[in-house]
């Protein structure tokens, strides 16, 4: 069966310090890789999706970037914590285009103080 | 620009039927109705979808109007578990690699 994996579950980091969150897929190959972030009290953000290795679309212009080294594995980075990167950050997976297969993991919900 | 309108909380006793609903009045054609829904600090969950045909299975319900300008999701004997917030969303399911949520409906199930 398939499952994601993603980790930290919480995290609280400085500002001006990076980051690196992690999501990894098993028990599917070449899957869709998202990352969403959920501000408090606001709806999900589609920040990052990517169809391959290497190939990553930008979805809002941030602080933020994503890259997958790996069929399976999406991480998302920053040089630089702000503030306002403050949030739930999700990461999900589908196969083919379209709403109806969507996982998503349990997500991190990172704190910048 | 928002493909769904849905209101923002609603409250049901437990064990009664919870009725969702869901306006989506310029939705096309090969379009379906999705519903997900995220339990607080937990990641979304899908639920079901639908085209044209009521649709059914082992967690809910859901009616589309005969114009599919609406629908209703319905969780048939709510519990407490069930509380959570519900995203009704419209997608092409073909070639859409962006899975949009709106606001959703705060569902409280009320002891």
């Amino acid at each position: 069966s398939q499952t994601i994996h993603q980790w930290p579950a919480t995290l609280v980091q400085p500002v001006g310090s990076p980051l690196s969150l992690e999501c990894t897929v098993e028990g599917t190959s070449n899957p869709n890789l998202y990352w969403y972030r959920q501000a408090a009290g606001r709806g999900l953000q589609l920040l990052f999706y990517s169809v391959g290795i290497g190939q990553i679309s930008s979805e809002v212009p941030q602080n933020l970037s994503a890259s997958r080294p790996q069929d399976r594995q999406f991480i998302l980075s920053s040089k630089k914590l702000l503030l306002s990167d403050s949030g739930f950050y999700l990461c999900a997976w589908s196969v083919g285009g379209g709403a109806g297969g969507y996982t998503f993991g349990s997500g991190t919900r990172l704190t910048v103080v | 620009d928002a493909k769904t309108t849905q209101p923002p909380s609603m409250d049901c006793a437990e064990g009664r039927a919870a009725n969702l609903p869901c306006n989506h009045s310029t939705i096309s054609g090969n379009e379906y109705v999705y519903w997900y829904r995220q339990i607080h600090s937990q990641g979304p969950q899908y639920i079901i979808h639908g085209l044209k045909n009521n649709e059914t299975n082992e967690m809910a319900s859901l009616i589309i109007t005969e114009d599919r300008k609406s629908s209703t999701l319905i969780l048939p004997h709510a519990t407490l578990r069930d509380t959570a917030v519900y995203y009704c969303i419209v997608d092409s399911g073909a070639g859409s690699y962006q899975l949009t949520f709106g606001k959703g409906t705060k569902l409280s199930v009320i002891p």
